[in-house]
Formats: structure tokens, sequence, C-alpha cells
């Protein structure tokens, strides 16, 4: 039973570029969570969806950044003209029900913008 | 806006010594969650306290809810090389999402 798997670990652009981050969760989980990470700091909760619903935004920057989960395929959380300030590492967590139950976590995306 | 405040925010140690890191807030949680977290590595949780005044332990990790559950601590007897990390506390936030600390991150040297 894979846990939540994330891709790609790392990925380097250049300012301007669009980053596209993935997250499959945990099998049977329908909840998924993103938060972001900088360096020496705990982690920033984003959003929360929910299959092909957005539940909870209030963390995410109101440009540039945008997320989905669709009803088939991982979610995705879409950076567009990245800025140095957007590295930092994103964490997918998944949960099985909402509520802020367990949640799982994966390994996260490394995201380094030149 | 609810916070969890986590200190100390660094801690080195001596293998053998006990430790204890806390988190606080002035808000209520429903419950408090402790997750470790090594580097490159995402969060894995610990514990989950539920109930104001619960103590749980897990090997040589002792984990007690205040009363009030505003607040939470983390106790290590006799640290190893192999608690080294960074210990974060995760409360449940208003809209179904769950609310970090900054995190304590602890170094026990050998």
């Amino acid at each position: 039973n894979a846990g939540v798997m994330q891709n790609p670990r790392h990925l380097v652009r250049r300012r301007g570029q669009e980053a596209r981050l993935r997250c499959s969760p945990m099998k049977g989980h329908s909840h998924v969570y993103w938060y972001r990470q900088l360096p020496e700091e705990g982690l920033k909760f984003m959003v929360y969806l929910q299959k092909e619903n957005i539940i909870d935004e209030s963390g995410m920057p109101k440009e540039r950044f945008s997320a989905e989960f669709p009803k088939e395929g991982p979610s995705i959380l879409r950076i567009q003209q990245v800025v140095r300030g957007d590295s930092a590492a994103y964490f997918c967590a998944s949960s099985a029900v909402g509520g802020a139950n367990v949640l799982t976590f994966g390994a996260g995306s490394r995201l380094t913008v030149l | 806006t609810q916070l969890l405040e986590q200190s100390p925010q660094f801690l080195s140690i001596q293998e053998g010594e006990n430790l204890t890191v806390y988190c606080n807030s002035s808000s209520v949680f429903s419950s408090l969650q402790w997750y470790r977290q090594e580097p490159g590595e995402g969060p894995v949780l610990l514990v989950t306290v539920v109930t104001g005044g619960e103590v749980k332990k897990l090997k040589r990790l002792t984990f007690q809810f205040g009363d009030a559950r505003k607040d939470s601590s983390l106790h290590i007897t006799a640290a190893q090389p192999g608690d080294t990390g960074l210990y974060l506390c995760a409360g449940a936030g208003s809209q179904g999402n769950l609310i970090f600390g900054k995190g304590t991150k602890l170094s026990v040297k050998p």
C-alpha cells in the first residue's frame, strides 16, 4: 500500500517559468492538503481539496498559485511565473476523512527558483 | 487567528540527557498532534492527544495535553542520536485544515 506519492522530488525553474507539483494520495484517501515549508520553519497551510472541490484555500497566495484535484489523477499545485521567493519545500498530505484527522504526508517536492 | 507557539526553537543536547519541548496557544484545540520530521522527508505522526489532561507514552517519549486544551508538551527521556529531528505540533484549524507550529529542532550528540 503505497503512501502519499509526490513528484517531482526536486524541481529547478528559472524566474518566470511555471512549476507543476503532483500528489497522489494514499489509496482510499479523498482529502488532500498542500503545505509549504521554508528552511528552519514549520509547515504553512495552503489549500485543502476533496475530489473536484476546493474546500479551503485561505492559505493560497491570491495570484500565480492554483490547485486542483480532479476526479481522476493526482492533485496538482501549479505556480505560474515563479519568483525566487517561491523556493521552498511543498508537502502534500492526504486523509480518509476531513476535519484535520490523521494526515499522511508525502516526502515533499523541493522547488528551487534560479 | 489560531497560532501554535513552540519552544525552544533549537535544542542541542548530549546523548542520555532528558528534554522537554512545549507547544502553546491562546486558542482551545479539540486535539493536538505531534509530528517528527527528518531532513529531506515529510512529517511523520507520533501521537494525537484529544482529552484535556491526557498523558500518552510512546517508549521514551511522553506527551501531555493541558487541562484547558491550549497547550501540550513532549518529554524525551535518555535522548539518543536517533531522536534528532524537527518536532512539530499541530492542531485542527477552524476549516478542517491542520495548523502547525514552527517546530523545535532537536540535535542529540553522541
